[in-house]
C-alpha cells in the first residue's frame, strides 16, 4: 500500500458525459501528479500541482482540468468524453519540492470505461 | 521536451540476469528513475539514478551516463515474478517526471 488514494476504482460512462476522479495523496505529501495509462501505452504526463498551485503540464487535453485543495487532496476532471478517453489514470503524489530523491508514490488508479 | 527510448520486449530465463537499457533527451536533468509495473496495476520505485555510476540494491542494479543519455537497469537471478513492465523515468529542471513506454519482460522458466 503506497498510501495515495484513489476513487473511484473503476467508473462506466457514456460518451459525452463528465467525470471526476479523486485522490488523496499520502501523509505529507505537498506535490500530486496525474498520469494516463491507455491501453498498451506507457504512462503520460497530464499536470503537476505543488501545495495548490499548478507547476507543470503535460500533454493533458483542454477538456481535462484539475485542481489541488487546501487539505492537498486532488481532482481530475474529465469532460465531453470521447471512447479515446478510456484508460487508466493515475495519480501520484511525493513530498515535493528539491527532496533527495522524489520518488513517486502511486495510487491503485481509476480505470475509465467510455462506451 | 523529452524523448525516452527503451526496448519493447525482452525475454529471458529463471536464474539468469538481463539487462534493460534506456537512451533518453531531455531539457534539464534532475534524477532517472526506474519503476516496476505488473499488468493492471501500479508502478513501484525501484531505483533512482542522479550522478554517474552504478547503484546496487539486492538482485536490481541501475547505471547513469550523463555525458551519453544512457542507464540500465540490470536484473539479476531472475524469478518468475519479476515478469513485469520496466518503466525508464527522467526528471527534468521542472521536476517533471516523464516515462519511457516501458519494457516488458517475460521470465521463462
Amino acid at each position: 500500500d503506497s498510501g495515495v488514494t484513489q476513487t473511484p476504482k473503476h467508473l462506466i460512462t457514456a460518451t459525452g458525459q463528465r467525470v471526476t476522479l479523486r485522490c488523496s495523496p499520502r501523509s505529507g505529501d505537498l506535490s500530486v501528479y496525474w498520469y494516463q495509462q491507455s491501453l498498451d501505452q506507457g504512462l503520460q504526463f497530464l499536470i503537476h500541482y505543488y501545495n495548490g498551485e499548478e507547476r507543470a503540464k503535460g500533454n493533458i487535453l483542454e477538456r481535462f482540468s484539475a485542481q489541488q485543495f487546501p487539505d492537498l487532496h486532488s481532482e481530475l476532471n474529465l469532460s465531453s468524453l470521447e471512447l479515446g478517453d478510456s484508460a487508466l489514470y493515475f495519480c501520484a503524489s511525493s513530498v515535493g519540492g528539491r527532496t533527495l530523491t522524489g520518488e513517486l508514490f502511486f495510487g491503485e488508479g481509476s480505470r475509465l470505461t467510455v462506451l | 521536451g523529452q524523448n525516452i527510448d527503451q526496448p519493447t520486449e525482452m525475454t529471458a530465463t529463471e536464474g539468469a540476469i538481463v539487462q534493460i537499457n534506456c537512451t533518453y533527451q531531455t531539457s534539464g536533468f534532475n534524477g532517472l528513475f526506474w519503476y516496476q509495473q505488473h499488468a493492471g496495476e501500479a508502478p513501484t520505485f525501484l531505483s533512482y539514478n542522479v550522478l554517474d555510476g552504478l547503484e546496487e540494491k539486492g538482485r536490481f542494479s541501475s547505471f547513469l551516463s550523463r555525458s551519453k543519455g544512457y542507464s540500465y537497469l540490470l536484473l539479476k537471478e531472475l524469478q518468475m515474478k519479476d515478469s513485469a513492465s520496466y518503466l525508464c523515468a527522467v526528471r527534468d529542471g521542472d521536476y517533471k517526471l516523464s516515462f519511457g513506454a516501458g519494457t516488458t519482460v517475460t521470465v521463462r522458466a
